[in-house]
């Protein structure tokens, strides 16, 4: 079975610093990998995916991640933290017919 | 934005109460999800659907039921709701299993 975990529940970073969060999947096939990001009050919405190809992914907002089959990760990063990240992300992977979120990470941005 | 709509967007019900919520979409995809969000458990897949009377269950599909008549309509029954059923349910639709996933904005459910 496919699985992501995600490492840290919360995460804080200063305004203006570099925001890493971290995925890490389990797949006996190649994956698919999304990111999606969730503000207060809505639904999910896609940051970015991995399917084939390049391994740095760019995505929304000035996101990116890198998947590494090594490490078995795709952690998402971005250069300089706005108050506007401040949201919950979730690591995901695409199977046949479905989708399995990782339990979500919180940035918490501090000016 | 995908054309995705849940309705009601807020309840309040007691325990023992059938509850049905229903996802609407616009978009003719092909899969229909419904989740549950609470906090440090993600996202959790309770029922999904793959086609017109097409349904299968997730990883938390006791005590839901499912039906889709429709392309358009997919619709989550509690037959006998339950506190442990407090949450904020979502509905996703996709055009396939590994394709993005686009998200309704969520009802949020309390059982007393």
């Amino acid at each position: 079975a496919q699985s992501v975990t995600q490492l840290g529940s919360h995460v804080s970073v200063s305004e203006g610093a570099l925001v890493l969060l971290r995925c890490n999947y389990s797949s006996s096939v190649p994956p698919y990998l999304f990111w999606y990001v969730q503000y207060p009050n809505q639904g999910l919405q896609l940051l970015l995916k991995y399917t084939t190809g390049a391994t740095l992914v760019k995505g929304i907002n000035g996101f990116e991640a890198e998947f590494k089959k090594s490490e078995t990760s795709f952690h998402l990063t971005k250069p300089s933290a706005h108050m506007s990240d401040a949201a919950e992300y979730f690591c995901a992977i695409g199977g046949y017919q479905k989708v399995t979120f990782g339990t979500g990470t919180k940035l918490q941005v501090i000016p | 934005d995908a054309g995705i709509t849940q309705s009601p967007r807020h309840k309040v019900t007691e325990t023992g109460t059938p509850v049905t919520l229903r996802c609407h979409q616009t978009e003719n995809h092909r899969y229909m999800y419904w989740y549950r969000q609470d906090p440090g458990h993600g996202l959790r897949l309770i029922h999904y659907s793959y086609g017109v009377k097409d349904t299968d269950k997730g990883e938390v599909s006791d005590g839901y039921s499912v039906s889709r008549s429709k392309t358009e309509d997919f619709l989550l029954t509690l037959e006998s709701a339950t506190s442990s059923q407090t949450s904020v349910y979502f509905c996703a639709i996709s055009s396939g299993g590994q394709e993005t996933q686009y998200f309704g904005p969520g009802t949020r459910l309390l059982v007393l």
